[in-house]
């Protein structure tokens, strides 16, 4: 089965950080890899879907890139309500990664 | 807009069948390229996908669960009804519907349903 892996599985932020998660397959592929942010007791949200295209509604400071083998998710400047749960989604195997906590410093 | 919610019971008792239905608005699952998928969540976990079900009644289901799920539709009545057979403890979790778009990404979700399974 495909595996998916989030680094970092946490980390701590203040507001206007700039702070970046890395997602990857066991494949290595960086295609079809999706980024939803969920927060405590709410549905996840789609974020980036297509390496780089942002969800209708979702802000700029939010960019989805990939490097080798690496498919990252950049908030440049962390804003309140970005303190959430960021996860990634392999559509081929229909694979979620662990997730990234990104949490108030 | 596209809407979906999740329904049903709260409660289940080991080995007993669980059947969850979508209700969703906004969208024709008759429509060519349409689609409605089931995820759930444990608590404290990342979402696990469950099943799909595409306009033309082509259905997908994850390996590890395909001897225990079934999906179906009912395109008149915009719903579509998730069963679980054989219940158990570890299916505690929040089971979510949710509309997919054509390039297969999960863009639409219903609020998710929390299904507890006591023993």
């Amino acid at each position: 089965a495909v595996q998916v892996t989030q680094s970092p599985s946490s980390l701590s932020a203040s507001v206007g950080d700039r702070v970046t998660l890395t997602c990857r397959t066991s494949l290595g592929l960086t295609s079809s890899l999706v980024w939803y942010q969920q927060k405590p007791g709410k549905a996840p949200k789609l974020l980036v879907y297509d390496d780089f295209n942002l969800a209708a509604g979702v802000p700029s400071r939010f960019r989805g890139s990939t490097s080798g083998t690496d498919v990252t998710l950049t908030i440049s400047s962390l804003q309140p309500e970005d303190f959430a749960t960021y996860y990634c989604h392999y559509l081929g195997a229909f694979t979620f990664g662990p997730g990234t906590i990104v949490d108030i410093k | 807009q596209i809407t979906l919610k999740e329904s049903g019971p709260t409660l289940v008792k080991t080995t007993q069948t669980l059947t969850l239905t979508c209700t969703f608005s906004g969208f024709s699952l008759s429509n060519s390229g349409m689609a409605v998928g089931w995820l759930r969540q444990p608590p404290g976990k990342a979402p696990e996908w469950l099943a799909l079900i595409f306009w033309d009644d082509d259905k997908r289901y994850s390996p590890s669960l395909k001897s225990r799920i079934t999906i179906t539709k009912d395109t008149s009545k915009n719903q579509v009804v998730l069963t679980v057979t054989n219940m158990d403890p570890l299916d505690t979790a929040t089971y979510y519907c949710a509309h997919r778009m054509v390039r297969g990404v999960f863009d639409y979700w219903g609020p998710g349903t929390l299904v507890a399974v006591s023993s």
